[in-house]
């Protein structure tokens, strides 16, 4: 079967940094996906990686290592907007998007 | 922002029966998509469709049905609700279905089936 491991939650400091992470299981890879969704809203584009190492894009980078099966998503300088659920998405061999459940990121001040 | 409405935003309705979402887009995306989100699960691909009256079945298609009569309408149909189909569900478009498909969510459906 076809798997996306997340930690469910994370809690953050304000003005620290964080690591998100994401395991995947897939039949076929062809690229992965971070998304943002905050609480009561869609999910919105945040970074796609389909060869490995480090995409860097503001406060955000995104960081994949297909021989792992292996990706992470690094947040900088935390703001308080920041808080929402990062979700991870894997394009399977059939170009299908495979979700995982989500991480529910708090920011305390 | 891409151009995605659906409707309605928010439905209660009652087991048996009937009910149909509508998504628009302004886009011109060829692909389109539904989803349906539920805590502790993943979004899960309900149907796509690929072009105008071309659509395929996802994950979780027991239950549902859809149709695209025109490039900007996809409309997904319960037959007859269950309380297991109570779920947010939200449509998304993208332009290209195969390689950097980033797709763009619409804003959702909270739908509660009694």
């Amino acid at each position: 079967g076809q798997n996306i491991d997340q930690p469910t939650e994370m809690t953050a400091t304000e003005g620290a940094i964080v690591q998100i992470n994401c395991t995947y299981q897939t039949s076929g890879f062809n690229g992965l996906f971070w998304y943002q969704q905050h609480a009561g809203e869609a999910p919105t584009f945040l970074s796609y990686n389909v060869l490995d190492g480090l995409e860097e894009k503001g406060r955000f980078s995104s960081f994949l290592s297909r021989s792992k099966g292996y990706s992470y998503l690094l947040l900088k300088e935390l703001q308080m907007k920041d808080s929402a659920s990062y979700l991870c998405a894997v394009v399977d061999s059939n170009y299908q998007l495979i979700w995982g459940a989500g991480t529910k990121l708090i920011i305390k001040p | 922002d891409a151009g995605i409405t659906q409707s309605p935003r928010h439905k209660v309705t009652e087991t048996g029966t009937p009910v149909t979402l509508r998504c628009h887009q302004t886009e011109n995306h060829r692909y389109m998509y539904w989803y349906r989100q539920d805590p502790g699960h993943g979004l899960r691909l309900i149907h796509y469709s690929y072009g105008v009256k071309d659509t395929d079945k996802g994950e979780v298609s027991d239950g549902y049905s859809v149709s695209r009569s025109k490039t900007e309408d996809f409309l997904l149909t319960l037959e007859s609700a269950t309380s297991s189909q109570t779920s947010v569900y939200f449509c998304a478009i993208s332009e290209a279905g195969e390689s950097y498909n980033e797709q763009f969510f619409g804003p959702g459906t909270r739908l509660t089936v009694l």
